[in-house]
């Protein structure tokens, strides 16, 4: 499967504890995006990558919140101090640089589902 | 700011029926438009996308959707549905000055009785 993997599928957890999610993307996608998904909700944009850089965070990203991408190829997402309103979808996608429209489709993972109790 | 609404949390049809899913967008910009799907215990994939040009775009499984940029709206179609469409609809928008995060509405569940 060449798709977008995340692991693990599934974490559960204490408050307070810290937690790391992992993706690798599509091998040859060069921009790495991760989202949160609540119950009812649509995904929502946390940060994203082009390559190991950085480039843009949403206010929801706290700073209790990290990715990073160190080789611009697989990226982690860290929570520390887990509070029960972490608890959630972790959504990885991956995609080329933007083409025609500014945009290049967005392919997603699996999803982390995190449940801090 | 961008946002997305969707006004039917859940809509439930029979097999054949028509289907249309309501969609409005609020941004001033140039946008482009997309529907993802997800269906039970599978990754949200795109279902179809408008950049430019015809209005009317068609999609993967018989899907279409229109845009109207005078009512910012961009609802999803299909004539007749199968009990395979069962799944989750997600309606989305991206500006077209922000080649990054795309903004998503929080989503139709279709459930589809056979």
């Amino acid at each position: 499967d060449t798709g977008v993997s995340q692991d693990p599928r599934h974490k559960i957890t204490k408050r307070g504890q810290n937690v790391t999610f992992r993706c690798d993307p599509i091998s040859e996608h060069n921009r790495l995006y991760w989202y949160r998904q609540t119950l009812g909700q649509g995904p929502e944009f946390l940060t994203y990558f082009q390559n190991e850089a950085q480039l843009e965070k949403s206010r929801l990203l706290s700073d209790r919140f990290s990715a990073e991408r160190p080789k611009g190829s697989f990226s982690t997402l860290e929570i520390q101090r887990t509070e029960q309103g972490d608890s959630a979808m972790y959504l990885c996608a991956s995609s080329l640089s933007p083409g025609e429209g500014g945009y290049n489709e967005q392919f997603f993972g699996p999803g982390t589902r995190l449940t801090v109790l | 700011a961008q946002s997305v609404s969707q006004h039917n949390h859940h809509v439930i049809l029979s097999e054949a029926a028509s289907l249309e899913l309501g969609c409005n967008y609020s941004y001033g910009g140039t946008v482009n438009l997309f529907w993802y799907v997800q269906y039970p215990g599978q990754h949200l994939q795109l279902l179809l996308k408008y950049f430019s040009g015809d209005p009317l775009v068609k999609g993967i499984k018989g899907f279409e959707a229109e845009f109207i940029k005078s009512k910012f709206s961009f609802n999803l179609r299909k004539p007749s549905v199968q009990w395979s469409d069962t799944a989750e609809y997600f309606c989305a928008v991206n500006a077209y000055s922000s080649a990054s995060k795309i903004i998503f509405g929080s989503g139709t569940r279709l459930s589809i009785r056979p």
